[in-house]
């Protein structure tokens, strides 16, 4: 079985971009979580989708948005991107319906921003 | 609000000891909770899960963890440490929101094993 995959690897960019990060989670799972991971900071829950729809965000600005897709792929965007944005973000994925399951990650996406 | 905390944040060791990493939540409902484990350079990885039962969970590698409700905690043990677990722990606890899964991570403690 596929774990959950996220592209690309790394992303650079500098202050005031747009950042696109994706996620495809493991087959057969239709929930998916974003976190980020910064340095010090351990990791901090940031969106929830389920089923298509967002059902839960974190304590972060409207910059951070999302979407998942019919195929329940996501997509994580980061709108006018600022220094402490730099960060490791991870992707999970939940089989439903979610009760007693653990979280299966991807190897993140490390997001630097110059 | 819901919150893990995770006592210590860098733990050294030399091979051989013995571990044990805190954990404790603040939610007073109930909760699954977790053990998750991130090696260098990889992603992250479940270690064990408690739901209900035995409050003493057994998990890969030879680590285990137990449950004390009374104080709000799920410390992980390990008798022995290997040099290959050098690596972050986080603890995990999750509560069921509208019929699916929330998870709250500690801040991870960063274990390292001097051979």
């Amino acid at each position: 079985e596929a774990g959950v995959t996220q592209s690309p690897t790394h992303l650079i960019k500098t202050r005031g971009q747009q950042a696109t990060l994706r996620c495809s989670p493991i087959s057969g799972h239709t929930s998916v979580y974003w976190y980020q991971q910064a340095l010090g900071l351990g990791l901090q829950f940031l969106l929830w989708y389920d089923e298509g729809e967002e059902r839960n965000r974190g304590n972060f600005p409207p910059r951070f948005s999302g979407r998942q897709f019919p195929n329940y792929s996501s997509e994580l965007n980061v709108n006018a991107l600022e220094l402490e944005d730099s960060a490791l973000y991870l992707c999970a994925s939940l089989s439903p319906p979610g009760y007693n399951q653990p979280q299966h990650f991807g190897d993140g996406t490390r997001l630097s921003i110059l | 609000a819901q919150s893990v905390s995770q006592h210590n944040h860098h733990v050294i060791l030399s091979e051989a000891a013995s571990l044990e990493l805190g954990c404790n939540y603040s939610y007073g409902g109930t909760v699954n909770l977790f053990w998750y484990v991130q090696y260098p350079g990889q992603h992250l990885q479940l270690l064990l899960k408690y739901f209900s039962g035995d409050p003493l969970v057994k998990g890969i590698k030879g680590f285990e963890a137990e449950f004390i409700k009374s104080k709000f905690s799920f410390n992980l043990r390990k008798p022995s440490v290997q040099w290959s677990d050098t690596a972050e722990y986080f603890c995990a606890v999750s509560r069921i929101i509208q019929g699916a899964q929330k998870l709250v991570f500690g801040q991870g403690t960063r274990l390292t094993i001097n051979p």
